[in-house]
């Protein structure tokens, strides 16, 4: 069975950092591009970050680029992303995605962790 | 403002068929593939179609369709359920930005 589980979210001062991480198991990990997205409360989702499967090429989306940084370790099952300069608009539930079909075509998602980002 | 356009609500009686479109441009949805999701509130988004117009194992042929024609692409629904309230996105790559684009969302209201 595939899962997607994240953890490392939590309250976090604007201007702070913090390292979200997704473990994945049930499937060949290393053979899927991966990508972050995000829901802040009452809003749409959005696409945040992706990795491909050797982690050679990582894409970012505006809102984000320059501040957030996309990772894996094939060896451990792991996703990651580093947060930095973090703001309220980060304020968000973040899931872990699985790519299976071109163009962002997410077959799991995980449950999702949740970043707070206030003083 | 998402770059890919959705109605922010649609509705429709119980059985009836509702469209939900989203309406991109050349460098998102006039070259790439689209993917459409369900989303309810405390749940993981469920994929309903990838590819403009395919359905993973589990959707029901006869009630989810897509299509795509230029910079647009539509999601289709029959036989409405209350249980199809919920939040619909569509998704795709887009080129010129190298990322990801959502639309903003779609509210589904069975009434």
């Amino acid at each position: 069975e595939v899962q997607l589980v994240e953890s490392g979210g939590g309250l976090v001062q604007p201007g702070g950092s913090l390292r979200l991480s997704c473990a994945a198991s049930g499937f060949t990990f290393s053979t899927y591009w991966m990508t972050w997205v995000r829901q802040a409360s009452g809003k749409g989702l959005e696409w945040v970050a992706n990795i491909n499967h050797d982690g050679s090429r990582r894409n970012y989306a505006g809102s984000v680029k320059g501040r957030f940084t996309i990772s894996r370790d094939n060896a451990k099952k792991s996703l990651n992303l580093q947060m930095n300069s973090l703001g309220a608009e980060d304020t968000a539930m973040y899931y872990c995605v699985r790519v299976q079909y071109i163009d962002e075509g997410f077959d799991y998602w995980g449950q999702g962790t949740l970043v707070t980002v206030s003083s | 403002q998402s770059v890919l356009t959705q109605p922010p609500s649609v509705s429709a009686a119980p059985g009836q068929k509702v469209t939900i479109s989203c309406s991109g441009s050349s460098s998102n949805i006039g070259r790439n593939h689209v993917s459409w999701y369900q989303h309810l509130p405390g749940t993981a988004p469920k994929l309903l179609i990838y590819e403009n117009n395919k359905r993973p194992s589990g959707i029901p042929a006869d009630r989810f369709s897509a299509s795509k024609s230029g910079t647009s692409a539509t999601l289709g629904i029959t036989g409405l359920q209350t249980g199809d309230e919920a939040d619909y996105y569509c998704v795709t790559w887009d080129t010129s930005l190298s990322a990801g684009v959502f639309g903003g969302g779609t509210k589904l209201t069975v009434l």
